[in-house]
């Protein structure tokens, strides 16, 4: 069946710039996880969806970051006024069930502030 | 809280074995490891869950040591496709999921013919 997907894979935003970056997990997939990862870093942890509920938002790096899986599928991330140091690439991870179980993740969105 | 993996990188020819570590300084529920080819996602390997088990599928396998906070990733008999870097995945608590990961420094891994 099909993958996590992201889209846009690329994005590149003038600093300033509003961006919304999409990710379609896999269906019927419960759990959805948001990471950001530096070049030749780890993916650090941004927030967790169980359905279409926000259960842990501790990582978002400040009120800029704006999650948000209205119908418990789709999930968009929403970066206001964007800076330099938000360039990253942005993974998406669905897991079938909440609980502890293997994350699949989808390709990324890179996105370049300039 | 960062986990700290050991070593940073290793060179192999193919058909030699390999053990990454990660270690953490505070209390595990469970290790999940993850490999990630450059420009490429991560894939997931395996999950360990604290009681100090063992788990393993064709030549990779991996042990979590709960006291000690620690959890090895051995790497039989190294494929060419074995090559990418390697992150242990912690989820830190005492009492049951979390659901939130913290990863390790990341083990460069390439395997030469």
């Amino acid at each position: 069946g099909a993958g996590v997907s992201q889209s846009p894979r690329y994005k590149v935003a003038k600093r300033g710039q509003d961006v919304a970056l999409r990710c379609d997990p896999i269906s019927g997939h419960v759990s959805l996880f948001w990471y950001q990862q530096a070049l030749g870093q780890g993916p650090e942890f941004l927030t967790y969806f169980q359905n279409e509920a926000q259960l842990d938002k501790s990582g978002l790096p400040s009120d800029r970051f704006f999650a948000e899986r209205p119908e418990g599928s789709v999930s968009t991330l929403k970066i206001q006024r964007t800076q330099q140091e938000d360039s990253a690439v942005y993974l998406c991870a669905s897991s079938q069930r909440e609980g502890t179980y293997e994350q699949y993740f989808g390709p990324g969105t890179r996105l370049t502030v300039t | 809280q960062q986990p700290v993996q050991s070593p940073q990188a290793v060179i192999l020819r193919e058909g030699e074995d390999a053990v990454i570590n990660c270690s953490s300084s505070k209390a595990l529920y469970s290790v999940h490891w993850y490999r990630q080819k450059h420009g490429e996602a991560p894939i997931f390997l395996m999950i360990l869950l604290k009681g100090g088990e063992q788990k393993g599928h064709d030549k990779i396998s991996a042990s979590f040591n709960e006291k000690k906070q620690q959890s090895s990733l051995y790497l039989t008999a190294s494929q060419l496709s074995y090559s990418g870097t390697y992150f242990c995945g912690t989820e830190i608590g005492y009492g049951g999921a979390t659901n939130k990961l913290i990863f390790g420094t990341g083990t460069l891994l390439a395997v030469q013919p």
